[in-house]
């Protein structure tokens, strides 16, 4: 498909455990975003990343939370030692470029619950 | 603090009418707004964007309008149809980064009665 994938859908793990969340862009966009949605919430801003350029870290709510994007494609959001409170959807989204007039395309995330 | 709010949670209408969407915001840094129609255990999906130098941006039945001196942005969908029935988030960025980070508001919940 041409969209946003993530992997896995779903996610049960237990309160201590250390998961990883997949997102493979839309080929050739340049920027890549993780946002995340708690229950009844809106989206929440985590992290982007444009290009080559230093990630934006400004959204990441602790340091057990932490991004990485190989050969500017696939990101890996890993989160150590979870805890309940990050139960949430998480979502990538992906664009040509982080300007204006590019808007983000979104996946259809990864529902996470930690028991 | 909420620096987007979408103060209405719901909103219910009959279809052919015409759908409002109300959305405020708090941060004047703003420049750059969107709206997105969620379905669920679906991303959210593009629908309309406007920049600050416009106040009205249309595409088909979607028309966004925006007034920066009261800091609010709408969404007007005419005519409504029954497979407009999703929640609508507005979301807004700035240039300070790099539009990169949009900031949502919570969401209203729309419903189109056939």
């Amino acid at each position: 498909g041409a969209g946003v994938s993530q992997s896995p859908s779903n996610k049960v793990t237990e309160k201590g455990k250390d998961v990883e969340l997949r997102c493979d862009p839309i080929s050739g966009h340049t920027a890549l975003y993780w946002y995340r949605q708690s229950l009844g919430q809106g989206l929440e801003f985590l992290i982007y990343f444009q290009g080559n350029s230093a990630p934006d870290k400004s959204g990441l709510p602790s340091d057990r939370f932490s991004a990485e994007r190989t050969g500017g494609s696939v990101s890996t959001l890993t989160i150590q030692r979870t805890q309940q409170e990050d139960s949430a959807v998480y979502l990538c989204a992906s664009s040509l470029r982080s300007q204006i007039n590019q808007p983000q395309h979104f996946g259809d995330g990864t529902r996470l619950s930690i028991l | 603090d909420q620096q987007v709010k979408q103060n209405s949670p719901s909103l219910s209408v009959q279809e052919g009418r015409i759908s409002i969407l109300n959305c405020d915001y708090t941060n004047s840094m703003f420049d750059y707004f969107l709206w997105y129609k969620k379905y669920p255990a679906e991303g959210p999906t593009f629908l309309i964007s406007i920049s600050s130098i416009k106040d009205k941006n249309e595409d088909g039945r979607f028309t966004v309008f925006l007034n920066k001196s009261a800091k609010h942005l709408s969404l007007h969908i005419v005519p409504s149809q029954p497979g407009d029935s999703a929640v609508y988030f507005c979301a807004a960025s700035a240039q300070g980064t790099s539009y990169g980070k949009l900031t949502f508001g919570q969401g209203t919940i729309l419903t189109v009665h056939p």
